[in-house]
């Protein structure tokens, strides 16, 4: 059965603090990997992934896949109370348009 | 660009009744996917739509089907509404089958009664 499974599946941390959220995976046919931000709204895009060892960032995120291990991380550096937030990792099954969530990591930052 | 759009945003039913759910798509985007958002289960797949048709399913039972128009609007129907039908139901769109980045919008929440 596919599957993703998000660590910690919650997080305090304090203004400036640096967090790293993982996410593994086990699926038939890998695609992409994608980060989101949901905020009692619409998950807002954050990352896609498909190549091993390559970094993406934007401004105190980034990200990385380790195809070889199946997992990937998400660093938020400096954080701020406006980081809190659930962050969902989904896998892509092929091209099928299917992403197979996982539980979500739930942030909260305090001030 | 505009994003992605949902209508209603709200939406309480009684066991029973069916509902229809409307998404449009970011503007150039051909293919549309809907998803269920609950508690318990967290995001499920139900299907993908491109080109008017339907590429995939998830595992849901029949009385929850969709369709896509030609300008790429797609409309999400689920008959003989249960209370375990209550859920937060997210489109997502992409430019086409080969594009990677999903884009969802706010969302529809069906509240069963």
């Amino acid at each position: 059965e596919d599957k993703v499974v998000q660590s910690p599946l919650s997080l305090v941390v304090h203004e400036g603090d640096t967090v790293t959220l993982n996410c593994s995976y086990e699926v038939t046919n890998f695609r992409s990997l994608l980060w989101y931000k949901q905020e009692k709204k619409a998950p807002t895009f954050l990352f896609m992934l498909t190549s091993s060892g390559i970094e993406k960032k934007s401004g105190r995120l980034s990200s990385i896949l380790d195809k070889k291990e199946l997992f990937s991380i998400l660093n938020i550096t400096a954080t701020q109370t406006g980081d809190s937030a659930v962050y969902l990792c989904a896998v892509e099954l092929g091209n099928t348009g299917k992403l197979i969530f996982g539980q979500g990591t739930t942030l909260q930052v305090k001030p | 660009k505009a994003g992605v759009t949902q209508t209603p945003r709200y939406l309480i039913k009684t066991r029973g009744q069916q509902v229809t759910l409307s998404c449009s798509p970011i503007s150039g985007h051909r293919s549309v996917s809907w998803y269920q958002q609950t508690p318990g289960q967290g995001l499920q797949f139900l299907f993908e739509y491109f080109s008017e048709t339907q590429r995939n399913k998830g595992n849901f039972p029949g009385r929850f089907s969709g369709r896509q128009f030609s300008n790429s609007r797609s409309e999400m129907n689920v008959s003989t509404l249960e209370l375990g039908d209550s859920a937060l139901y997210l489109c997502a769109s992409r430019h086409g089958t080969d594009s990677y980045e999903q884009y969802f919008g706010p969302g529809t929440r069906l509240t069963v009664t």
